[in-house]
């Protein structure tokens, strides 16, 4: 059950676009739409902003998108605000369930 | 409005046994499944187990399998996970989560911590 691969950081300025990939293999990423991405802020539970590769849940803005191509996933975070600084984590259905390393966005 | 509220953690030695509850509202708990996962302190999200909304199916990470139980019961609307044998490196704070399908995880509890050290 290997972990997805994600960088562990990534930095943009306010207003500025990043993008967090997340790699995997044919088994999880590439092999299903079911890539989900979430939010952590420190010391709090994480948040589900991401699901099947592109739907938002209610609620999150549409500042967050997210696209797949091939084994690899991306979350893209477009006009970036403070708040948006936190641990991002990608998430695949495959034969395991399997979680990435997160990736520390900084805002700066 | 939905809710999980897990609990349970603590400190506990080595080889020791604990179990989680996670009591969930605000849905039909009985058409969902139900997910731990668990965050060793400074590290990231690592999947445990799950089960399938009438209880007939579960799956379990290897790091887990044969020590770790999950149960549920839906006329109680409440999910569990009981913990065996455990080890140093199952401290971490554990979170249950509602599943809306295929591994999206739309729900969390607040966490609760558990401690395995003598």
């Amino acid at each position: 059950q290997s972990a997805l691969t994600q960088p562990p950081s990534a930095s943009g300025s306010p207003g500025q676009s990043v993008t967090i990939s997340c790699t995997g293999t044919s088994s999880d990423v590439g092999g299903y739409n079911f890539v989900s991405w979430y939010q952590q802020h420190p010391g709090k539970a994480p948040k589900l902003i991401i699901y099947e590769v592109s739907k938002r849940p209610s609620g999150v803005p549409d500042r967050f998108s997210g696209s797949k191509s091939g084994n690899t996933a991306s979350l893209t975070v477009s006009g970036l605000q403070a708040e948006d600084e936190a641990d991002y984590y990608c998430a695949s259905f495959g034969g395991s369930r399997v979680f990435g390393g997160g990736t520390k966005l900084t805002v700066l | 409005e939905v809710q999980v509220v897990d609990s349970g953690g603590g400190l506990v030695q080595p080889g020791g046994s604990l179990r989680l509850s996670c009591a969930a509202s605000g849905f039909t708990f009985g058409r969902f499944w139900m997910d731990w996962v668990r965050q060793a302190p400074g590290k990231g999200l690592e999947w445990v187990a799950n089960i399938k909304e009438d209880g007939t199916e579960e799956y379990y990470a290897d790091s887990v399998k044969g020590r770790f139980t999950i149960s549920r019961d839906n006329a109680k609307n409440s999910l569990y996970l009981q913990m065996n044998s455990l080890r140093a490196d199952d401290t971490a704070v554990y979170f249950c989560a509602r599943n809306r399908g295929w591994f999206s995880l739309d729900f969390w509890g607040q966490g609760t911590l558990v401690t395995v050290s003598s």
